[in-house]
């Protein structure tokens, strides 16, 4: 699987866009771009996956680069409850495979 | 759906104690996930089944862990004897075969051994 890398953490204010930016430089031609979140004290959620067309449903969109290095989860109008570990993780498209989760990023919806 | 469902949600117990752990995954998954989480390796993934068959258990730290799915709606995780440094939060994950990497998680069982 190709290496993810994401900031450590980041700070949005409450109603603002949260985006949150991963890098997957390395990723191959047949991986997708999965996002999961986990609020905490709770179980990863999914969010949203893509491969190379910008993606939108009910919860987030996904701005991926031309070039696939890099991606952009983007949560248009971030509540208190969108705090939480975003992890970007990059895969192939193979269900029923292990998915492996890294460090993510620490979101923090501030007031 | 009701979800994962996981049990039980919390779990104290003594080094040497047998722990088992339960999972149903949801009706029509046919894939399934034990993973454990700490504050120092994060969210490591144990094992996974498909079809009630072991596909990967290279995530289980030692022989004394063992999971076993002998129908589609149940699984188990077992860590006998249990030390302290199994303390984690350990979750079910269960995923349709076909389609993408879609997991839907439990809520996790917390698991201390004093």
């Amino acid at each position: 699987d190709a290496k993810t890398t994401q900031p450590t953490s980041m700070d949005c204010a409450e109603g603002r866009a949260a985006n949150l930016p991963c890098n997957h430089s390395t990723i191959s031609g047949n991986e997708y771009v999965y996002w999961y979140r986990q609020i905490h004290s709770q179980g990863p959620q999914y969010i949203i996956h893509g491969l190379k067309n910008n993606e939108t449903n009910e919860m987030a969109s996904l701005i991926i680069t031309e070039d696939r290095k890099s991606s952009t989860l983007i949560l248009p109008h971030a509540t208190l409850r969108d705090t939480a570990v975003y992890y970007c993780i990059v895969r192939v498209e193979t269900s029923g495979s292990r998915l492996t989760f890294g460090e993510g990023t620490q979101l923090t919806v501030n007031p | 759906d009701a979800g994962v469902i996981q049990s039980p949600r919390h779990e104290v117990t003594e080094m040497g104690q047998e722990v088992t752990l339960r999972c149903k995954p949801i009706s029509g998954h046919n894939s399934l996930f034990w993973y454990r989480q700490t504050m120092m390796r994060g969210l490591e993934l144990l094992i996974y089944f498909n079809n009630n068959v072991p596909i990967d258990d290279s995530g289980m730290p030692e022989d004394r862990f063992s999971a076993k799915m002998p129908n589609a709606s149940f699984s188990t995780l077992k860590i006998q004897p249990s030390e302290p440094r199994d303390s984690a939060v350990y979750f079910c994950a269960s995923s349709l075969q076909t389609g993408a990497n879609v997991l839907t998680f439990g809520a996790g069982s917390r698991l201390t051994v004093l």
